[in-house]
């Protein structure tokens, strides 16, 4: 089955600099890749997602990255801002998979003004 | 506001208790799902159920025991549980499912302590 694996678990960052998260998956059959903000005491909610037939796709200020070829992908905030401290989770879908999202273990992000 | 409700919030029981945690939404999907969330670990997959048929159980012991009477409805039953099931429970739910399941709509989740 798919594995994803993401770095760092830990990332504190100065306001207005940039953050930048990786995973990396095993099953090169995935095709969905989402990624999830869950702030203290709060669900995850989805922030931005791709899908395996673009290799970069943005909003505001944050942006997702695809190589399918190294089987990673990132997710980077830039002018980062303290609402965006939270716990970030990557995850991928493999078509087989019947819904199965793999989830990495999340980035805990720390934003210091 | 949300789509997704959890009830109980919090749970504290004990190894011999028997109790359930409920789930609704009010977003007409299709798929219902519930997740693990352990510290410092990946959301593990427990059941996917669509359309009210489970079609993914991920080896899940059997102390857990999920039911879905219908599409908006999703109760997880808890017997027997040991101390390393505590975590937080969460629900979710999607418009799609299959390799195609969209957006998952989380709830705020289930804080389950055994004791």
């Amino acid at each position: 089955g798919e594995n994803v694996e993401q770095h760092p678990s830990t990332l504190s960052v100065q306001e207005g600099d940039s953050a930048v998260i990786k995973c990396t998956y095993s099953d090169s059959a995935s095709n969905y890749f989402p990624w999830y903000k869950q702030e203290l005491g709060k669900r995850p909610q989805l922030i931005i997602d791709i899908r395996s037939n673009v290799g970069e796709k943005k909003d505001q200020r944050i942006a997702v990255t695809l190589n399918k070829t190294a089987k990673h992908f990132s997710l980077h905030i830039t002018e980062t801002q303290p609402e965006d401290s939270a716990v970030y989770f990557c995850a991928a879908l493999a078509p087989d998979s019947w819904g199965k999202l793999q989830f990495g273990a999340g980035t805990q992000v720390v934003v210091t003004p | 506001e949300t789509g997704v409700t959890q009830t109980p919030r919090h749970l504290v029981m004990g190894m011999t208790n028997k109790k359930s945690l409920k789930c609704e939404q009010h977003l007409g999907h299709n798929a219902m799902y519930w997740y693990k969330q352990s510290a410092k670990k990946p959301l593990e997959l427990m059941f996917v159920y669509s359309l009210e048929e489970r079609v993914e159980n991920n080896s899940v012991p059997s102390r857990f025991s999920p039911e879905c009477p219908n599409s908006s409805h999703l109760f997880l039953h808890l017997h027997t549980l040991q101390p390393e099931d505590s975590a937080l429970y969460l629900c979710a739910s999607s418009p799609g499912q299959g390799a195609v399941i969209g957006e998952l709509f989380f709830g705020e989740g289930s804080r389950l302590t055994v004791l």
